[in-house]
């Protein structure tokens, strides 16, 4: 089945760049999503990308994915203390199902 | 817009108890998921339905069973409880077709349970 792996950490100053980094093992999937959650909260989808595409870019966020490698990035441009959070990257799986990163724990300080 | 709610927010019960969580999904959505989280884990997919068929099935216990009804909302019955059972329960929703976000799906804000 499918196996997501992400580091498990970073830590960046207000108004850096951020750059999560993901890599899924099964080719066959079609979009990869990018969630966020904040301490005891729910999972608040941030963006996603379809496996054709190599780039997307949503105000301060941009995702790249490189098919060859199964490696897919979120990058968050001038980034806020309110972006700590924990980001997950997600793959779609047998019907429809997610298959989750174990989450990248993002800490802005200001 | 409306968002996918999830009822009851905090549940506490002992062992061996029963319980049950409901979902309601985001209006037309016709897809709904399961998923469990524990303390520091990442979600894991426990099972999903498409109107009102199960669709897949991940690692559900056999303690737990689920249904979806003709109003697409979804009840997830947990019973004989365990300790190992407290986690954060997440259901999703998402829309079949051919938009360029069908099967994106979109989580509630989770139940509480706490197994004593």
């Amino acid at each position: 089945g499918e196996d997501v792996e992400q580091s498990l950490f970073l830590s960046v100053r207000e108004g850096d760049s951020s750059v999560i980094n993901c890599t899924y093992t099964d080719s066959s999937s079609t979009y990869l999503y990018w969630y966020k959650q904040e301490p005891g909260a729910g999972l608040q989808l941030l963006t996603y990308i379809f496996s054709n595409m190599d780039m997307k870019q949503d105000q301060r966020l941009t995702v790249l994915l490189n098919k060859k490698d199964k490696h897919l990035s979120l990058r968050i441009a001038d980034t806020q203390t309110g972006d700590s959070a924990i980001y997950f990257c997600a793959a779609i799986s047998g019907y429809s199902t997610l298959t989750f990163g174990k989450g990248t724990m993002l800490l802005v300080s200001p | 817009a409306a968002g996918v709610i999830q009822s009851p927010r905090h549940l506490i019960k002992e062992k061996r108890e029963t319980a049950t969580l409901k979902c309601y999904p985001i209006p037309r959505h016709d897809t709904v998921y399961w998923y469990q989280q524990g303390p520091g884990q990442d979600p894991q997919f426990l099972i999903s339905f498409y109107e009102k068929m199960q669709s897949d099935k991940g690692s559900i216990p056999d303690r737990f069973s689920a249904q979806q009804f003709s109003d697409y909302h979804s009840e997830l019955n947990m019973s004989s409880l365990e300790l190992g059972d407290s986690a954060l329960y997440f259901c999703a929703s998402s829309l079949e077709g051919d938009r360029e976000d069908t099967d994106t799906q979109y989580f509630g804000p989770g139940t509480r349970l706490t197994v004593l």
